[in-house]
């Protein structure tokens, strides 16, 4: 079985400023790793996903994760964020062979002026 | 593209009552739906997984015949909740799988029974 640890349940942080949302997983097989974003009252958009290859994943809004198999994490980062990257933002872990996504309790992001 | 489409997006209820959710995808084939449910700042809870043409995998908790999953096309999945009762009252979203795309989740319904 698959879990994943999301240790940060809120992250304030000022507009322009870098960010990190630290996601840890556990898992007795290999895996494949996803960000999403949630915005209040919808539906999970994929953010970037690490299924092989390179370790470092990048989005196209600015985000990067990057995959380090020894400390079994996949921190999303971004250099400079903006006020509409305030949003609930969900690490998700697949283990290989299952179909079945498994989730963080979630971050939630507010990004001030 | 894969789209999910989910509806309704909110809907109240009496306590007692039964309500049903619907999952489309708008533009490919999915044989397999995934239904989740969220409680306010939390995670995502997998309730089940629809199978197209066959009953519903629920996860170890979940009631069968409160949260009645059909999945009659390859293009639709219903959850209905029967005899909904306030602590029913949640966010619920699915999503299902397209090959190439990986997971797409429908924008999520809220139920609030009363």
């Amino acid at each position: 079985a698959q879990s994943v640890t999301q240790l940060d349940s809120q992250v304030p942080v000022f507009e322009e400023a870098p960010v990190e949302l630290r996601c840890n997983y556990s898992s007795s097989v290999s895996v494949y790793l996803f960000w999403y974003v949630q915005y209040p009252n919808q539906g999970l958009q994929l953010l970037l996903k690490y299924l092989s290859g390179s370790t470092l994943v990048e989005s196209i809004n600015g985000f990067e994760a990057e995959f380090n198999k020894s400390q079994t994490s996949f921190h999303l980062r971004k250099p400079s964020v903006h006020i509409s990257d305030t949003a609930e933002y969900f690490c998700a872990v697949m283990g290989s062979g299952s179909e079945k996504l498994v989730f963080g309790k979630g971050t939630k992001l507010t990004v001030n002026p | 593209g894969a789209v999910v489409s989910q509806h309704p997006s909110r809907v109240i209820c009496k306590s007692g009552t039964s309500v049903k959710i619907e999952c489309r995808s708008l533009d490919f084939q999915a044989t397999t739906m995934f239904w989740y449910r969220q409680f306010p700042k939390q995670s995502l809870m997998l309730m089940a997984t629809s199978n197209e043409g066959s009953k519903a995998t629920y996860e170890q908790g979940v009631e069968k015949d409160k949260f009645l999953i059909n999945h009659a096309s390859l293009t639709l999945s219903t959850l209905t909740v029967t005899s909904a009762h306030p602590e029913d009252s949640s966010f619920y979203i699915c999503s299902a799988i397209r090959a190439n795309y990986g997971y797409t989740f429908g924008s999520g319904t809220r139920l609030t029974v009363v």
